[in-house]
């Protein structure tokens, strides 16, 4: 059974920042596109940023709003995906999903992960 | 970018009948080397991560009632949900993969009338 756990999420001040893990597993990680959605509280989704399998710098995308700030990483000995948050605005605040993309479509989501910036 | 967009914002419709939400990308998704178009369609419950329905703009996922029907190419979608059930009181999203970096439409908010 595939499975995304998320972790690390919590209450930061403007300015901080957090890292966010996602443990995968029940699926060959190494094979997969991997992602970071975000919802803020009663809004939409928005995509956050994307990696290739392989992870290089040239391999990753992220929206415009977090360009700079965010560096979406991952650790395929470790089955895991990360999510480093640098200069955090209270904008961000959200709750944050690791997701995996299968054939085309993102097929599996993890439960979310809470992240609070105060002013 | 692709922007996404759909309409309504929200509907209600009577148990038992037909919601049809719309989505329009603003450049078109369809990559003709292989007749596909890059589209998902999403359905949302408060407190829930989003469950895929649709991708491929119109290939059901496993486990998805038949009720549930994507259609349309190019630029222009549409997601029909056919004798509407109380647990399909959603919000749904349509989302393009067609680029490296993906992009929701705003959502529909589905309700019983």
């Amino acid at each position: 059974e595939v499975q995304l756990v998320e972790s690390g999420g919590g209450l930061v001040q403007a300015g901080g920042s957090l890292r966010l893990s996602c443990a995968a597993s029940g699926f060959p990680f190494s094979n997969y596109w991997m992602s970071w959605v975000r919802q803020a509280p009663g809004k939409g989704l928005e995509w956050v940023a994307n990696i290739r399998q392989n992870g290089g710098e040239s391999e990753r995308y992220y929206v415009d709003s977090v360009k700079g700030r965010f560096t979406i990483s991952r650790d395929n000995g470790k089955n895991s995906l990360f999510l480093q948050m640098n200069s955090l605005r209270v904008e961000d605040t959200a709750t944050y999903y690791c997701a995996r993309k299968g054939d085309g479509r993102v097929d599996h989501w993890g439960q979310g992960v809470v992240v609070t910036v105060s002013s | 970018d692709i922007v996404m967009t759909q309409s309504p914002d929200s509907l209600a419709v009577s148990l038992g009948e037909r919601a049809t939400i719309n989505c329009k990308s603003s450049r078109s998704i369809f990559y003709s080397s292989n007749n596909k178009n890059y589209l998902a369609w999403f359905k949302q419950k408060p407190g829930q991560p989003p469950q895929v329905l649709i991708y491929w703009a119109s290939i059901r996922e496993s486990g998805v009632p038949d009720r549930f029907n994507g259609s349309g190419s190019g630029t222009d979608f549409t997601l029909t949900i056919d004798n509407l059930q109380a647990e399909d009181v959603a919000i749904y999203y349509c989302q393009q993969y067609y680029e490296s970096l993906f992009t929701f439409g705003p959502g529909t908010k589905v309700e019983i009338k």
